[in-house]
Order: C-alpha cells, then structure tokens, then sequence
C-alpha cells in the first residue's frame, strides 16, 4: 500500500532555532500534501495545504512566515517552524491524498519539544 | 465537509464486538463515510469507507444506515491493539481537499 515516511520522528530543539520535517511519498506521487498540528488531548488542526511547485496554501490564524512549507518534489514536502517556541511544541502530522475516493494516506507524527 | 457527531469515549472488554456509531444528519449524496483511527503517538490510519452499501474488510465492517444519516463502525473482535481515537470522516467524492477531523472517539479495552 501507498506509504508516507515522516522524519524525524521526534525532535527536541532550543527556543529560538528552527527545526525541519520531511515528509515523504515513498512508492507513489503525492501533487498535493496536508500538514496537521495536533495538541495533547486534541484532534488534528489543518495547518495548510502543500502543492508541488506551487506556494502552499495556508490555514487561517496559521503564520505563513513561521511554518514554511517546501513541495519541491512529487514525493517531497518539508516542514520548517522557524525560530521555534515552546508553545510550538506539538505532534505535526503530513498526510498524502490517494486515489479518490480511497481517502489519505499519514506520516507517522513528529514529536516537537521545544525547551 | 458535512459535520459528524461521535461519542466521546466507548469501552469495551477484549475480544468482545465493538460498535462505534457516527451521526451525519447533514450527508449529501455524494459524501463517502470514511473512518480512520490513530493509535498514541502515531498518524491516523484508513480504516474503512462507504456510500451506501454495508462494508467489510479484514480490519472492519461499516454498517451504514438505509436514509445515510448514521453509520456504524463495527470491529468484530475488539483486542488491546484496537485501543485508540476513532474518526468518522465524510468525504466529498472528488476533488483534492483535506480530511476534516472532529473529535472522534476514543475506544479503550478491557483486558
């Protein structure tokens, strides 16, 4: 089945630094990615939508010069929060549209602690 | 998407049946029902998905009801590995929009 690798899986970064998450389409090509924040206790949030080699589209209330999202590949999007908080510490989630109706396929997660 | 409504929580003993049910009083007729669960400290996964037609698969069965209102995820024989947060998901049929999550349900088991 269709695959989504996601790393790293968990990271621990000082306030102030910016951390990068790859996600990638292993056995099939992904034109467009979703990345997902998850708060402890809480469902997914749509952070925004990433399409190869276009800007991504971004939820509302989402700092788009905070989490900058790369599609530069059919397999790849990247993830980076820059100049990290704690309270961006959080589970971010990509995700990968299948062939319709079949639904999506995830990353495993990222653990994002930021001290 | 339309809105769905889920139980907070469920219960079951092991190896027990297990029967997760999702309101959509607001389907269209061309939203799939899809479920998806995620395990602690993982992604979602696909579990299961249909229009109108009841569904089996080896992971579940989808029981969707005549007027499409409501569906029902069935897991035959609930084990420890089946603990996790349980979404009932509409999907419309086309288009490359995002999966809406709500709250689901969160389904503990006895052992």
């Amino acid at each position: 089945g269709a695959v989504v690798s996601q790393h790293p899986s968990w990271v621990i970064c000082k306030s102030g630094t910016s951390v990068k998450i790859e996600c990638r389409s292993l056995d099939f090509q992904a034109t467009t990615m979703f990345w997902y924040r998850q708060f402890p206790k809480q469902s997914l949030m749509l952070m925004a939508t990433s399409n190869e080699g276009s800007k991504a589209t971004y939820e509302q209330g989402v700092e788009k010069d905070k989490f900058l999202i790369n599609h530069a590949s059919l397999t790849l999007s990247t993830l980076t929060v820059t100049s990290a908080h704690p309270e961006d510490s959080s589970f971010y989630i990509c995700s990968a549209s299948m062939r319709q109706p079949y639904g999506y396929t995830f990353g495993s997660g990222t653990r994002l602690t930021v001290v | 998407d339309a809105k769905t409504t889920q139980p907070n929580s469920m219960e079951s003993n092991e190896e027990e049946p297990v029967h997760l049910p999702c309101n959509h009083s607001t389907i269209s007729g061309t939203d799939y029902i899809h479920w998806y669960r995620q395990l602690p400290s993982q992604g979602p996964e696909y579990v299961i998905h249909g229009l109108t037609s009841n569904v089996n698969n080896r992971m579940a069965s989808l029981a969707i009801a005549e007027d499409r209102k409501s569906s029902t995820l069935i897991l035959h024989r609930a084990t420890l590995r089946d603990a996790a947060v349980y979404y009932c998901i509409l999907r419309f049929t086309s288009g490359n929009t995002p999966l809406v999550f709500g709250k689901g349900t969160r389904l503990s088991v006895i052992a």
